[in-house]
């Protein structure tokens, strides 16, 4: 089946400072991509639709400029969480879907751990 | 606003056990209700289903969608430990295919 990866697997870093988690789909093309959040014991919460070419769609109240989303190639995503503060610790996944799949099939992948300090 | 409800939130069965969970969503341009078990990582696809009435089936896990209730149940007959998890059901909405996914049911099979 379609393989998602995402990297780094776990980020603890110092409030303040800026991470990026990369989510690639390695073995086919994903002209769109999703970022969910998940906060412990809470379901998959949708932050923003990414496509490729293109700029991401946000959900309400995901702001835009917190959560910068590039999706610069079919098979390359990437979330950079800026200025991060211990509330946006959490667990960051990304689902792709393929080019030319139904549009139900979105592969998932297996999330990053992010910890704000 | 797109809303997902599932029930119960959480579970403990004996090994061997049928369990029955519940999905019901009130969503603008469905599409489709998925399930998908998630242990410590990311989730795993389970089922998709789209029609009303058509039973899917996987092993000892099937499930059922009603469309005219808005409703979906998943059953795991004959548990096994490694049935524990959190079982998540999403419905696939609108063109850009979302998945708005309800607070899942954490499923507890003991020896």
């Amino acid at each position: 089946g379609a393989v998602v990866s995402q990297h780094p697997s776990r980020v603890i870093c110092k409030s303040g400072t800026s991470v990026k988690i990369e989510c690639r789909s390695l073995d086919f093309q994903a002209t769109t991509m999703f970022w969910y959040r998940q906060f412990p014991k809470q379901s998959l919460m949708l932050m923003a639709t990414s496509n490729e070419g293109s700029k991401a769609t946000y959900e309400q109240g995901v702001e835009k400029d917190k959560f910068l989303i590039n999706h610069a190639s079919l098979t390359l995503s990437t979330l950079t969480v800026t200025s991060a503060h211990p509330e946006d610790s959490s667990f960051y996944i990304c689902s792709a879907r393929e080019a030319r799949a139904s549009d139900n099939e979105q592969f998932f992948g297996p999330g990053t751990r992010l910890t704000v300090l | 606003e797109d809303k997902v409800v599932q029930s119960p939130l959480s579970l403990v069965v004996h090994e061997g056990d049928t369990v029955t969970l519940n999905c019901s969503y009130e969503v603008t341009n469905f599409r489709s209700l998925l399930w998908y078990k998630q242990e410590k990582k990311a989730p795993t696809f389970l089922f998709m289903l789209t029609s009303s009435g058509i039973e899917k089936k996987s092993g000892r896990l099937s499930s059922i969608l009603d469309k005219k209730e808005l409703f979906s149940i998943l059953n795991i007959t004959a548990t096994q430990t490694g049935d524990s998890a959190v079982y998540l059901c999403a419905a696939n909405t609108g063109t850009a295919s979302k998945l708005t996914f309800g607070t899942g049911t954490r499923l507890q099979v003991t020896l």
